[in-house]
């Protein structure tokens, strides 16, 4: 089956670091992908591991352990324009009739930056 | 400009209505994602094409679910005898089909209700 757990909601302080978990159990694995989505918006892409260690691209950073089935999003000097809900997805495997590279997304996790 | 375009973005029918749903990618994206997404909870892959084929459809794709890619350009979702449980928000995804990180582009969505 495939599962991807991440907590349903957080809250953090304007200036400080958030760190929103995810775990997964899929069949397959090809990349993890993490996705901000603002209220009625599209989600856009922030992050993609496909090999194990840490990732870092300005403020956010994503880390990924494929032994343990487990990633982070790392969000340092948070803004109040980080509110928003992210996204953790797992690519479906390469399969024998050609990669369709489906995205498997958990539930989001809905962060609020207070003052 | 040049992202993914999806109209209408709002759409209102009653119950037993027919739909139809046309998703833009970006210019020479030759994969194409369909997602719908419901309040609360991440998107959930429906249906994916690479140029005008479509190479795999979720369970989630009923019978009353059709979708199209006649040119390998636009795509169209339609659904048939709408259902409450219809109600989503539908999202539309592009990828090139070249090497690298393969991040999916949203579109904004079009968002349904059946009454």
């Amino acid at each position: 089956g495939q599962n991807i757990d991440q907590p349903t909601e957080m809250t953090a302080t304007e200036g400080a670091i958030v760190q929103i978990n995810c775990t997964y159990q899929t069949s397959g694995f090809n990349g993890l992908f993490w996705y901000q989505q603002h209220a009625g918006e599209a989600p856009t892409f922030l992050s993609y591991n496909v090999l194990d260690g840490l990732e870092e691209k300005g403020r956010f950073s994503s880390f990924l352990s494929r032994s343990k089935g487990y990633s982070y999003l790392l969000l340092k000097e948070l803004q109040m324009k980080d509110s928003a809900s992210y996204l953790c997805a797992v690519r479906d495997r390469v399969k024998s009739s050609g990669n369709t590279g489906k995205l498997i997304f958990g539930q989001g996790t809905t962060l609020q930056v207070k003052p | 400009d040049t992202g993914v375009s999806q109209d209408p973005r709002h759409k209102i029918t009653k119950r037993g209505q027919n739909v139809t749903f046309r998703c833009d990618p970006i210019s020479e994206h030759n994969r194409l994602y369909w997602y719908r997404q419901t309040l609360g909870q991440g998107p959930e892959f429906l249906t994916y094409f690479q140029n005008e084929a479509q190479l795999e459809k979720s369970r989630l794709l009923s019978d009353r679910f059709s979708a199209e890619r006649p040119k390998g350009s636009f795509s169209t979702l339609e659904i048939q005898r709408t259902e409450q449980g219809d109600s989503a928000m539908y999202l539309c995804a592009s990828r090139p089909g070249l090497a690298g990180n393969n991040e999916q582009f949203f579109g904004p969505g079009t968002r349904l209700t059946v009454l």
